[in-house]
């Protein structure tokens, strides 16, 4: 596609629900990061996909996070037993390859309400 | 750590120049970068500058990277009204698992007054 697309672009859930949260990188990207924008914590990295593996899940905030790639493109980003807390703005992110060199292109997120 | 931190909020006339700053603290920061975020828009890459850099010019953009205080700076000159936006300074450490990961500011917004 022409950019990164994630959807929904809104979703509000109850406490409690889980909510599935996709990105579609650009073809031919092989690195894929997820981040979230929320006021209390500025843009906070969550995990990367280089290819189908994540080196780095050290960025995700509880248990209840998890996020899986498939055939090298497509990503969901799970969170279960949504929390008021989990309430932010999910940006995904895809690059060429991994490292500094590599210019991230970013979506337009999803931004979660948890009521 | 890896903290950036930045202003939060600048207000400037139309015309003028605009000096947006950040500082960090890991000091083998590789690359530094600044994005723009406009409202209900993804980020998007201004421009980015290599740590043993001092200056990068591009257009209406300057980035001034001082490695011994672990500042960096964004101006903008002649500031137009879409330049308003929210303007993000970010770091890569660059090593090891954490290669791919950027480590961003909380965002300064820029508000432009015609």
């Amino acid at each position: 596609g022409a950019g990164v697309s994630q959807s929904p672009s809104n979703k509000v859930t109850e406490k409690g629900k889980d909510v599935e949260l996709r990105c579609d990188p650009i073809s031919g990207h092989t690195a894929l990061y997820w981040y979230r924008q929320s006021l209390g914590q500025g843009l906070e990295f969550l995990i990367y996909f280089q290819g189908n593996s994540a080196p780095d899940k050290s960025g995700l905030p509880s248990d209840r996070f998890s996020a899986e790639r498939t055939g090298g493109s497509v990503s969901t980003l799970t969170i279960q037993r949504t929390q008021q807390e989990d309430s932010a703005v999910y940006l995904c992110a895809s690059s060429l390859g991994v490292g500094s060199t590599y210019e991230q292109y970013f979506g337009p997120g999803t931004r979660l309400t948890v009521t | 750590g890896e903290d950036v931190e930045q202003s939060l909020f600048l207000s400037v006339r139309e015309g003028d120049s605009s000096v947006i700053n950040c500082t960090y603290t890991d000091s083998s920061s590789t690359y530094l970068y600044w994005y723009k975020q406009e409202p209900g828009a993804g980020l998007q890459l201004l421009t980015y500058i290599f740590s043993n850099m001092d200056m990068k010019q591009d257009q209406r953009l300057t980035v001034l990277l001082n490695k011994k205080d672990k500042h960096l700076s964004l101006r903008i000159a002649d500031t137009q009204t879409g330049d308003s936006a929210i303007y993000f300074c970010a770091e890569s450490i660059g090593r090891g698992s954490t290669l791919g990961r950027l480590y961003f500011g909380r965002g300064t917004q820029l508000t432009v007054w015609p």
